[in-house]
This record gives structure tokens, sequence and C-alpha cells, in this order.
């Protein structure tokens, strides 16, 4: 069955350093979601992208955090200057284009910590 | 604006009883609905969904759900918890599921279950 895969299952950082979380959606999906999850909280939403660009962020979504898609396979997120808030299980999604579902597939996320 | 409401973080039950999980939505448009689950240390994954049709929804493992639109209620349900049932589990909430339209999430209930 196809999956999200995510890399890398846990990274370790120091404060004030650049990290990269990679994402490989599913094939023949063409939405594609960060989601994070703070330690014992809720799952909340960062950014949603489709053809290439944003097509919705939240507010924690800020200046720090980017993502792309640079391949036709990969989608990644990036936190330019990670501060100790960012510390949080960040879930990669993706979406098929089929009006009859709308479920989004999770991969089994990264777990970044930062020091 | 789309919400979800989980009543009880943390919910009890001893192995071979009923299982109720409580949610409800406030979405100003005819809701799709999702029970996700996470084991520890890994992924959403999900359990069922109601987009149209059928109220009454079966999911994976005997759970089940109802949804009322008069109450605005999806709560979650199984006749017999098992041991491997022991989780935390999401409802979620789409305007529509259609486009890139983002899932958003309850806050979560731990589910323990005791022998």
């Amino acid at each position: 069955e196809p999956e999200v895969t995510q890399t890398p299952s846990h990274q370790v950082t120091q404060m004030g350093q650049e990290v990269i979380l990679r994402c490989v959606p599913i094939s023949n999906h063409l939405y594609f979601y960060w989601y994070r999850q703070i330690l014992g909280q809720k799952v909340e939403f960062l950014v949603s992208f489709y053809n290439n660009e944003i097509s919705e962020k939240s507010e924690i979504f800020d200046d720090q955090f980017s993502v792309e898609r640079p391949d036709g396979s990969n989608f990644t997120l990036k936190i330019r200057s990670t501060k100790l808030e960012d510390s949080a299980m960040y879930f990669c999604a993706s979406k098929y284009v089929d009006a009859n579902t709308g479920e989004l597939f999770f991969g089994e996320g990264s777990r970044l910590t930062v020091l | 604006a789309q919400s979800v409401t989980q009543l009880g973080s943390h919910v009890s039950v001893s192995e071979g009883a009923l299982v109720l999980l409580r949610c409800n939505y406030s979405s100003s448009v005819p809701p799709y609905l999702f029970w996700y689950v996470q084991y520890p240390n890994q992924g959403l994954q999900l359990l069922l969904k109601y987009t149209t049709g059928a109220t009454l929804v079966k999911g994976i493992n005997g759970f089940e759900a109802e949804f009322k639109k008069s109450e605005t209620s999806f709560h979650l349900t199984k006749p017999s918890a098992h041991m491997s049932d022991a989780a935390e589990y999401f409802c979620a909430v789409s305007e529509a599921p259609g486009g890139y339209n983002k899932l958003i999430f309850g806050a979560g209930t731990r589910l323990a279950v005791h022998p």
C-alpha cells in the first residue's frame, strides 16, 4: 500500500540552526501539507501546497518557515533558524485529487528537538 | 471558522467495555468528518470518515461513528474495548474534500484500556 514517508525520524539540533525535514508524498497525490504536534498537544496545521505554491498557511508558519517541492517526488519543510519552541513532531500529509474523499494520508512524522 | 471539540482529554475503560469518545464540530457548511488514531510514537492513521450518505459509518478495528447534524456531533464508539485500542484519538473536520482544504483537528482524547 502506498504511503507517505518522512526523513529523518528524529533530529536534534542547536537553537539557531537550519533544519530541513523531508517528505515523499504518495506518488499520484497533488496536495501536500505540513502539520506539527507539540508534545502532548493538538495537531496543528502549518501549510498546504499545491501546484508549486502555498495554498494556505497558518499564523504559525512565519518567515522562519518555508516549503519546497524541489523535484517530482520530495516535499520539504525548512526552518531557517530554529527556536526552542519549534521542538515538536512534524507530520507531512498528502491528498489525492478526488472530490469524494478529502482524506489526508499522513507520514510517521519527524521529531525535532531543539536544544 | 471551523472547529472541533473533543470532550474528555483522557478516557479510561476496562477491557471488554464500551468505548465512547465524544466529538462536536462547528462548521458553516456541511462538514466532512474524520477520526484518526495515533499509536505511541507513530503517525496518524485514518479510522473512519463521513462525507455524504449514510450517517453511521464503520471503520477499522471495530470502530464506528454516527454523524448527527442536529447535535453537530460525530462520536466514536466501539462495543468492546481491547487492550490494543489504547492510543490517542483525534476527530477532524474539513469543509469539503475538494481542493486543498485542510483538516482541523480536535485536541485529542487519550484512551486507556485496563485489564
